[in-house]
């Protein structure tokens, strides 16, 4: 089952604008990963933010983590139509072992 | 510095046959996952292999199973092929089985007819 949900699904936006996406689980975590996929090819890690962080910044991206609401989101800065992708969000579960339970995605379509 | 390789990439295959796809870590990792990722939905844990053994399961039936080689490179194997097989299949590996950054390979796209 997927633990992560992503929202929204689809986000349409141009260049230079700020595009949020935002994930929800269920259960208790150790940390929440980022990651994108292009056109259904392998997927790139971009950033783990652990449990008893709030806030991670790595180039145009900016990820937050509110435990208490079992929430996170991803806020990438002055898009570019290279950012057009989709990004997943996966949570490492206490209790789950080694898998990572991905949500559905959210698609960026970024136009020029 | 080689990363993630996968074959084959594409593969087209009917209900019942037997299909198996390959995966080489990368270059000085010792663990490999699969996913199974269906059109729209996100990636799915199949199972995890460390030390030439099966550590975890994700919720797959016993037609999915594995194999880890000696130079930590990888085989999935999956039996008696349904339709609802037809996926990308994705190989992720790391280092020590840990739950950190996970590095994907570019996927085996598998149609069952």
């Amino acid at each position: 089952s997927q633990q992560g949900e992503e929202d929204p699904q689809a986000l349409s936006i141009q260049e230079g604008e700020n595009a949020t996406m935002n994930c929800s689980y269920k259960t208790s975590i150790n940390n929440l990963q980022w990651y994108r996929q292009n056109s259904g090819r392998g997927l790139v890690h971009l950033i783990l933010i652990r449990s008893n962080e709030r806030e991670k910044h790595s180039g145009r991206l900016r990820v937050t983590l509110d435990t208490s609401k079992k929430s996170s989101s991803l806020l990438i800065t002055a898009s570019r139509a290279a950012d057009t992708a989709s990004y997943f969000c996966a949570t490492d579960a206490i209790n789950s072992g080694y898998a990572l339970n991905f949500g559905k995605g959210t698609s960026l379509l970024v136009t020029p | 510095d080689a990363g993630v390789t996968q074959s084959p990439t594409h593969l087209i295959k009917t209900r019942g046959q037997q299909v198996t796809l390959r995966c080489s870590p990368k270059s000085g990792h010792d663990t490999v996952s699969w996913y199974q990722q269906a059109l729209g939905q996100g990636p799915q844990f199949i199972f995890q292999y460390y030390e030439e053994e099966e550590r975890q399961r994700g919720n797959f039936p016993d037609r999915f199973s594995g194999h880890q080689f000696p130079n930590y490179s990888s085989e999935l194997n999956v039996n008696a092929l349904l339709l609802g097989d037809s996926a990308l299949y994705l190989c992720a590996s790391s280092l020590g089985g840990s739950t950190g950054e996970l590095f994907f390979g570019e996927g085996s796209r598998l149609t069952v007819l």
